[in-house]
């Protein structure tokens, strides 16, 4: 297997702050890194794609200016929710592929409460 | 567009029974990947099985085992001597080009 690590596990903040989430892979390289989203009793929703060295690819209807992502390391991206708001209260979880296995390896997520 | 389905919502089974859970996909491509994902109540999402398409065999993990139908486009998953450890939300998921596309969801109660 592999190890995905997330950090922090839980925040709340207060709303119109912004909250950074960092993701990383601990014992394996990943050139792309991705963030989803998965509500109470729900099935995550992909919302970018976090690309090493260049920009993130985001899905339909994510706000790339709400959610910034930043992708500086092999092993380490980040997720930034700006301005935070109630609604943006979730749970968040990313998620690497590691080569040759073709498959996804997922952090523990974390979990988001705005005020 | 790329479509996972599972049909059953939720299902409950009694511990050491066998149960089968329902995926079928949609796709144009003859190459890709396909997953169940298990989520405890930890929400920690741990891979329980994958299977390539073009291997027509059925991929196995100890009680774990598929079902994958290719030309009917059904990747069943089937749990023998079911544990109560095997309480969990179960995902079945396609990928290519790294990017997974997830099924909504079974929600398997194991009961003692």
């Amino acid at each position: 297997g592999a190890v995905v690590s997330q950090h922090p596990s839980w925040v709340i903040c207060k709303s119109g702050t912004s909250v950074k989430i960092e993701c990383r892979s601990l014992d394996f390289q990943a050139t792309t890194m991705f963030w989803y989203r998965q509500f109470p009793k729900q099935s995550l929703m992909l919302m970018a794609t976090s690309n090493e060295g260049s920009k993130a690819t985001y899905e339909q209807g994510v706000e790339k200016d709400k959610f910034l992502i930043n992708h500086a390391s092999l092993t380490l991206s980040t997720l930034t929710v700006t301005s935070a708001h109630p609604e943006d209260s979730s749970f968040y979880i990313c998620s690497a592929p590691k080569v040759p296995e073709d498959t996804q390896y997922f952090g523990p997520g974390t979990r988001l409460t705005v005020l | 567009a790329q479509t996972v389905t599972q049909s059953q919502p939720e299902m409950s089974v009694q511990e050491a029974e066998t149960v089968t859970l329902s995926c079928t996909y949609d796709t144009s491509e003859s190459n890709y990947y396909l997953f169940w994902y298990k989520q405890p109540p930890s929400r920690q999402m741990i891979l329980v099985i994958r299977q390539e398409a073009y291997k027509q065999q059925n991929a196995t993990e100890n009680r774990f085992s598929v079902n994958f139908q290719k030309a009917a486009k059904s990747f069943s998953l089937k749990i023998s001597d079911s544990q109560l450890g095997d309480t969990a939300m179960y995902f079945c998921a396609y990928n290519r080009d790294d990017k997974i596309i997830f099924g909504k969801g079974t929600r398997l109660h194991i009961l003692p």
